[in-house]
């Protein structure tokens, strides 16, 4: 079965950066994205971006640009997402999702049990 | 890229039908058949329930189904039952290959 296991709660200064990871198992990693998605205190959905887990390409949300760097390990099947130039906006919580493996690829499937950020001085 | 359109809340008593509409644009909604639904129970992950338009994945109700039409998709769920009481999204694939959510839809049944 997929899971998706990120890492623990953060919490961070204003002006630092943060650094997420999502290790997942039970299904081919470099065949599917990841993506990654936020959600803010008692807010909706906020689509951040996605990495090719074969290529290592990614495409970012436009609000992200220049903040946001995505990767991953395909030794350890496991992507990162970093987000610098934290400010209180960015205090949510951060989902990895799969790209794929339940729906061959067409939409967003598996979730991340999901990572708190807090971010206050 | 502007979030999908969805009613703030929706209610129904059980046994009713609800429908949650999703509006978009032709870069959107309206490009393919990449529209996607999930369920979102307070403190846990979203769960995927409808995707590629209409499509329900293993373990999904059949009383939850999809529908589009032009730049506007649609969630019904009949049949309503206490466990529905969720926030419900919407979510699009775009012509840029990125990716779109709707604000969300608190559903309460009454």
């Amino acid at each position: 079965q997929v899971q998706l296991v990120q890492s623990g709660a953060e919490v961070k200064e204003p002006g630092a950066s943060i650094k997420v990871s999502c290790k997942a198992s039970g299904y081919t990693f470099t065949r599917y994205y990841m993506h990654w998605v936020r959600q803010a205190p008692g807010q909706g959905l906020d689509w951040m971006g996605w990495i090719n887990s074969y290529s290592g390409g990614t495409k970012y949300a436009e609000n992200f640009q220049g903040r946001v760097t995505m990767t991953r390990d395909t030794s350890i099947n496991t992507a990162y997402l970093e987000l610098s130039s934290l400010t209180s906006d960015d205090t949510a919580v951060y989902y990895c999702a799969t790209g794929g493996p339940l729906t061959a690829g067409v939409t967003i499937d598996y979730w991340g049990p999901g990572t708190l950020v807090t971010v206050f001085s | 890229q502007s979030a999908l359109t969805q009613p703030p809340s929706v209610s129904g008593s059980p046994g009713q039908s609800v429908t949650i509409s999703c509006t978009g644009t032709s870069s959107d909604i309206g490009r393919d058949n990449r529209v996607s639904w999930y369920q979102q129970a307070p403190g846990t992950a979203p769960k995927l329930i409808i995707y590629g338009v209409t499509n329900r994945p293993s373990g999904v109700p059949d009383r939850f189904s999809g529908s589009k039409s032009g730049n506007t998709a649609s969630l019904t769920i009949s049949g309503l039952q206490a466990e529905d009481e969720a926030v419900y999204y919407c979510t699009s694939c775009t012509t840029s290959i990125t990716w779109v959510f709707g604000g969300g839809t608190k559903l309460t049944v009454l």
